[in-house]
Order: C-alpha cells, then sequence, then structure tokens
C-alpha cells in the first residue's frame, strides 16, 4: 500500500493521559498536513510542515498540541493532558510541492480519538 | 477569517435523481476551489476549480465556479447509492484548505 497510513485507528484514552500519533505519508511527497475533524463538521486545520520544517500553525492549537516530523519523512502529533473536547477523527495528508494545495492532497485514513 | 458554506447540509433522493451541491466561499487570497467526498474515512479529491465557468466533469460529476459571485455548484446525475457520501468543498487560500461543513448525501434505491 503507498497511500498515507495512519496509526492507530482509533485511540480510547482518559482525560488527562497523553497521546501520539502517528502519519506515514506518500514517500516522495514533502508536505504533509495535519486535520481534526469532528461530526458534521468540515476538517479543520492544525498545521503543516515542509520537508521537515514546519511552517505553519494554527491559531486554535493549544499548547497541549505538538507536531513533528524529524527527518522529513514519517510525522508525529502529540496531545499531552488530553481534555473532552479534542476527542475527534484526527487525519493527515500528504502533497507534493508545486503542484497547488488540494489537487494532490492525499489522505490517511485518520486517527479516531475517544477521550473519557 | 474566511468561510466556506455549503448547502444543503443534507439530502436524501432516490436513485436516478440529479442533485445539486452547493458551496459558497469568500475571496482573501484565493487560489482555487476544491470538492472532495468522504464516505467512511479519507476524503478523496474530485475537482480543483481556478477559472470561473470552465465546467470540470467526470462520468456523472461536474462542478463549476463562479469567480464574480463566489460560489461553485457540484453536480451528479443519474445518481447511484454508492454516491451516498459527505461532499466537502474546501476554498485553497494562502497554503491552507478552508472547509466546508459537507453535504451529506443520501441516496435510497
Amino acid at each position: 500500500d503507498t497511500g498515507v497510513s495512519q496509526d492507530p485507528r482509533h485511540k480510547i484514552t482518559k482525560r488527562g493521559q497523553n497521546v501520539t500519533f502517528r502519519c506515514d505519508p506518500i514517500s516522495e511527497h514533502n508536505r504533509l498536513y495535519w486535520y481534526r475533524q469532528t461530526l458534521g463538521q468540515g476538517p479543520e486545520f492544525l498545521t503543516y510542515f515542509q520537508n521537515e520544517a514546519q511552517l505553519e500553525k494554527s491559531r486554535l492549537l493549544s499548547d497541549r498540541f505538538s507536531a513533528e516530523r524529524p527527518k522529513g519523512s514519517f510525522s508525529t502529533l502529540e496531545i499531552q493532558r488530553t481534555e473532552q473536547g479534542d476527542s475527534a477523527m484526527y487525519l493527515c495528508a500528504s502533497s507534493l510541492t508545486g503542484t497547488g494545495v488540494g489537487e494532490k492532497l492525499f489522505f490517511g485514513s485518520g486517527t479516531q480519538l475517544s477521550v473519557l | 477569517e474566511d468561510k466556506v458554506v455549503q448547502s444543503p447540509l443534507s439530502l436524501v433522493v432516490h436513485e436516478g435523481d440529479t442533485v445539486t451541491l452547493n458551496c459558497s466561499y469568500e475571496v482573501t487570497n484565493f487560489r482555487s476551489l476544491l470538492w472532495y467526498k468522504q464516505e467512511k474515512k479519507a476524503p478523496t479529491f474530485l475537482f480543483m476549480l481556478t477559472s470561473s465557468g470552465i465546467e470540470k466533469k467526470s462520468g456523472r460529476l461536474s462542478s463549476i465556479l463562479d469567480k464574480k459571485e463566489l460560489f461553485s455548484i457540484l453536480n451528479i446525475t443519474a445518481t447511484q447509492t454508492g454516491d451516498s457520501a459527505i461532499y466537502l468543498c474546501a476554498q485553497d487560500s494562502n497554503y491552507q484548505l478552508i472547509w466546508g461543513a459537507g453535504t451529506k448525501l443520501i441516496i435510497k434505491p
């Protein structure tokens, strides 16, 4: 499978715990995005990387959220001290620079987070 | 802050019907308007529109952009049960995609 893969598919955690999600983009893609989606809403932008550089973070992203892409390949998204409001689908997407943000944006299947 | 508004929020039709989904957007740093289909998890790309009046087609799906009135429509003709999904539109604005809430389309056999 050469698409975008995310792990885990589902995560249930207790409030206050830390969680980490992983995204493996399509291998030749240099841009990687993280989005959050709740029921009945479109995806909400969180952050994006070009290679290993984090170029933009949403103003809505609290200090409890951090993302890394250390070698410009896979990325991790960590949420510290989870709150019930963090419950959502976390989507990762990748693309190739120069083709436009959306035209070649490929999404993973997401990680569904439930905070109890 | 830019907003993308889709209508209707949900739509139920019978197989064989034609549907039109609407998307209005705001203009700041506009680069393109995109349509995606989301069935279970991952949105999949349908169309990217950059110019007014030029229809993009893919099988029974087509889409067009009106940059003067700031909206786009997605048409699906001869609908099939496999078209049931959430259809999302997004404005590409300064390297971010601003998404609408989606239209949930249900096709009854």
